[in-house]
């Protein structure tokens, strides 16, 4: 079975603090994702990550960064975070096939 | 216009109905197409993949894909209040990236 893990599963943070969202895979992938979503708006791609040290925009990186130091683990970093950041993060790998996404549990981010 | 329209619903059956969940699309690039199921407060889950145009079965569940009409569904036979949950249709081309395109998913309530 495909494990996907993410460091939190609920986290509240004031406005202006620096978080840090970890997502750890035990399955050797290369491709690697972090998606937020909102009611009414899906799931948005933040970035992504094809391999160590690389990283690619996705439609919403404005306000984040990522940092994938090692191949299991892609971490998504929320400068200075602010009320809008309240989302649910999902962190995604893709499978042996490269359409099939698995998703973590997710963390719920409350930014007050 | 969204490259990936998904009725939101929510959609509200009884058990034991069958239930039809559909997206249309714009993009003719596109070959793959999942479903995922998503229960509240997890992750997505893949439900079901066809690639290219046809259907797919798989117990209770029947992926279709109509290529000509840019029009996806999947039925639901014999609904359970289990099968409560998100589905969200995904969709991607071949070549590239693989990193797919999601609608913003339909939200299915089975009451007993």
């Amino acid at each position: 079975d495909v494990k996907v893990t993410q460091s939190s599963r609920y986290l509240v943070k004031r406005t202006g603090e620096k978080v840090f969202l970890e997502c750890v895979q035990d399955m050797d992938h290369e491709n690697m994702f972090w998606y937020r979503q909102d009611p009414g708006l899906g799931l948005r791609l933040i970035y992504f990550s094809y391999d160590v040290k690389m990283k690619e925009k996705g439609d919403i990186p404005e306000g984040y960064s990522v940092s994938r130091e090692k191949k299991e683990r892609f971490s998504l970093i929320l400068e200075s975070a602010s009320t809008n950041q309240t989302s649910m993060y999902l962190c995604a790998i893709t499978g042996d096939s490269s359409y099939e996404q698995y998703f973590g549990p997710g963390t719920r981010l409350t930014v007050t | 216009q969204k490259e990936v329209e998904q009725d939101p619903g929510p959609l509200s059956v009884p058990e034991g109905a069958i239930v039809s969940l559909n997206c249309t699309y714009s993009n003719s690039a596109f070959q793959y197409f999942m479903w995922y199921r998503q229960y509240s407060r997890k992750g997505p889950e893949l439900l079901m993949y066809t690639y290219s145009s046809g259907n797919k079965e798989d117990g209770r569940f029947t992926a279709q894909v109509d290529k000509s009409s840019k029009y996806i569904s999947l039925f639901i036979r014999d609904s359970q209040p289990s099968d409560s949950a998100t589905y969200l249709c995904a969709m991607s081309s071949s070549g590239g990236s693989y990193i797919p395109t999601f609608g913003r998913g339909t939200s299915l309530i089975v009451h007993p």
